[in-house]
C-alpha cells in the first residue's frame, strides 16, 4: 500500500471551476511538498509545508497541511487551461535534518482543464 | 537559468549495454538525490548524496546501478547491463532548506 494516497487520481474540471487534491497519510509528515509535472517532464516546485495548520498561497493556488500533520489539501480557484497536469505529493517521512531526507510521493493525481 | 539540469534528455539504449546520466544541481545545494518515475507512478527514491557522500540508497538500487558525485557539485547514475524493466524516467533533485528543485529528467528507453 502507499504510504501517501492522493485522490482523486484523475479530475476533470471545467475551466473558471475551484477543485481540491487531498493527500493522506497514516503517518506524521514532518516536510510536505507540492509539485506540478507535465508529461514527460520534470516536477516543478509548487509549495513546501512544514508546521501543523500551515497555509500558503502562490497565485491562485493554495495549500494547506492539518493541524495533526498526516494530510494536506491543494486548493486552485477558479481553474485555467494552464493548470492542467499531474500534481504530486511528497512527504518526509522521518523526523530529522530539514530539507535532507529522501521524498516519499503519492502516485499523482492528474488535472484536465475544460474549456 | 541557473535550475537543476540533466543530461541526456532522453536516451535508447539496447538491452546488456551500459549508461551513464549526468545531474548539475543548483550550485548553492549540497544535497543531491536521485528517483527513478514510470508511467502513472509518482517518482521513487534511489539514492541521496550530501556533499561527496552517498548517505543512502535505496533497496530498488540494484548492484547493476552505481552513483556518484566525486567533487560534491555534478554526479552520474550508472546502470550497467541494462533490463527492459529498466526503462523510467530518471530524475535528479537538489534542495535547500525550504525547497527541493527537480530537473528535466532523463527518459530511458531499453530496448
Amino acid at each position: 500500500s502507499q504510504e501517501l494516497e492522493q485522490s482523486p487520481q484523475s479530475l476533470i474540471v471545467q475551466e473558471g471551476k475551484n477543485l481540491t487534491i487531498n493527500c493522506t497519510s497514516s503517518k506524521t509528515l514532518y516536510g510536505l511538498y507540492w509539485y506540478k509535472q507535465k508529461y514527460g517532464e520534470g516536477l516543478i516546485f509548487l509549495m513546501m509545508l512544514q508546521k501543523g495548520g500551515e497555509e500558503k498561497s502562490h497565485e491562485k493556488i493554495t495549500a494547506k497541511l492539518d493541524e495533526k500533520k498526516q494530510q494536506s489539501s491543494l486548493h486552485i480557484t477558479a481553474s485555467q487551461p494552464s493548470h492542467a497536469g499531474i500534481y504530486l505529493c511528497g512527504a518526509d517521512m522521518n523526523a530529522g535534518a530539514q530539507g535532507a531526507q529522501k521524498l516519499v510521493f503519492g502516485q499523482g493525481t492528474r488535472l484536465t482543464i475544460n474549456p | 537559468d541557473t535550475g537543476v539540469s540533466q543530461d541526456p534528455r532522453h536516451k535508447i539504449t539496447k538491452r546488456g549495454q551500459n549508461v551513464t546520466f549526468r545531474c548539475d544541481p543548483i550550485s548553492e545545494h549540497n544535497r543531491l538525490y536521485w528517483y527513478r518515475q514510470t508511467l502513472g507512478q509518482g517518482p521513487e527514491f534511489l539514492t541521496y548524496f550530501q556533499n561527496e557522500a552517498q548517505l543512502e540508497k535505496s533497496r530498488l538500487l540494484s548492484d547493476r546501478f552505481s552513483a556518484e558525485r566525486p567533487k560534491g557539485s555534478f554526479s552520474t547514475l550508472e546502470i550497467q547491463r541494462t533490463e527492459q524493466g529498466d526503462s523510467a524516467m530518471y530524475l535528479c533533485a537538489s534542495s535547500s532548506r525550504d525547497a527541493r528543485y527537480f530537473g528535466p529528467g532523463t527518459r530511458l528507453l531499453v530496448l
